[in-house]
């Protein structure tokens, strides 16, 4: 989801049900993408990454899609979890400065 | 591996005095360390950017002279929050990078709630 704000975008979801959480980027030139997990009061973590030069990229229970033509970025959850609550950012790194720039986020619930 | 810390957790100070918060990388060098602030519900922003043995590359609209930020080794940098005021409350999270191994990925510390009364 994309920022509107102070008021983070909210997916519900059901305990067992797969998750998606969605991302635009801006910047063309970004060829390294991540997707982070931030618990309430805690830092990010990392979930999973993916390049340019990927489209989709498994981990465990998670997918990234990437979709360079439409600069999209999406995250998929299986099998959502109660410990999977939290909220969810994606960022995007242009490799010669290696910083990081990250989406508004998007606050993930399950419902159990 | 790749734990990166942070001290103190939390710090409450009174308008007008000076914070310094502590970002360790535990079990890896990290030629770069970067700074975030986070306000509630709002996403993070980048700071600064700090590499070890040179002075910090800040990002438009934040105050070097407020914010400074040292590097010293390759295992800690420093925030030092100036003459903090109440506008200065916000979540203040740390990464660093490690070499060789990934130079792209950051690792990112628990972060330090500051609250200036």
């Amino acid at each position: 989801g994309e920022s509107v704000g102070l008021h983070l975008p909210t997916l519900s979801v059901q305990e067992g049900d797969n998750s998606i959480i969605n991302c635009a980027y801006s910047n063309s030139a970004s060829d390294y993408f991540i997707w982070y997990k931030q618990e309430s009061g805690k830092g990010p973590q990392f979930i999973i990454d993916i390049r340019s030069n990927m489209d989709k990229r498994q981990g465990q229970r998670v997918t990234v899609l990437l979709n360079k033509t439409v600069k999209h970025l999406s995250l998929q959850i299986a099998a959502t979890q109660p410990g999977d609550s939290a909220v969810y950012f994606c960022a995007e790194n242009i490799a010669a400065g290696n910083k990081l720039t990250f989406g508004g986020g998007t606050r993930v619930l399950v419902k159990p | 591996g790749a734990v990166v810390s942070q001290h103190p957790s939390r710090v409450i100070c009174k308008s007008g005095t000076s914070v310094k918060i502590e970002c360790r990388s535990l079990d890896f060098q990290a030629t770069t360390m970067f700074w975030y602030r986070q306000f509630p519900k709002q996403s993070l922003m980048l700071m600064a950017t700090s590499n070890e043995g040179s002075k910090a590359t800040y990002e438009q609209g934040v105050e070097k002279d407020k914010f400074l930020i040292n590097h010293a080794s390759l295992t800690l940098s420093t925030l030092t929050v100036t003459s903090a005021h109440p506008e200065d409350s916000s979540f203040y999270i740390c990464s660093a990078s490690s070499q060789p191994r990934d130079t792209d990925t950051q690792y990112f510390g628990p972060g330090t709630r500051l609250t200036v009364l």
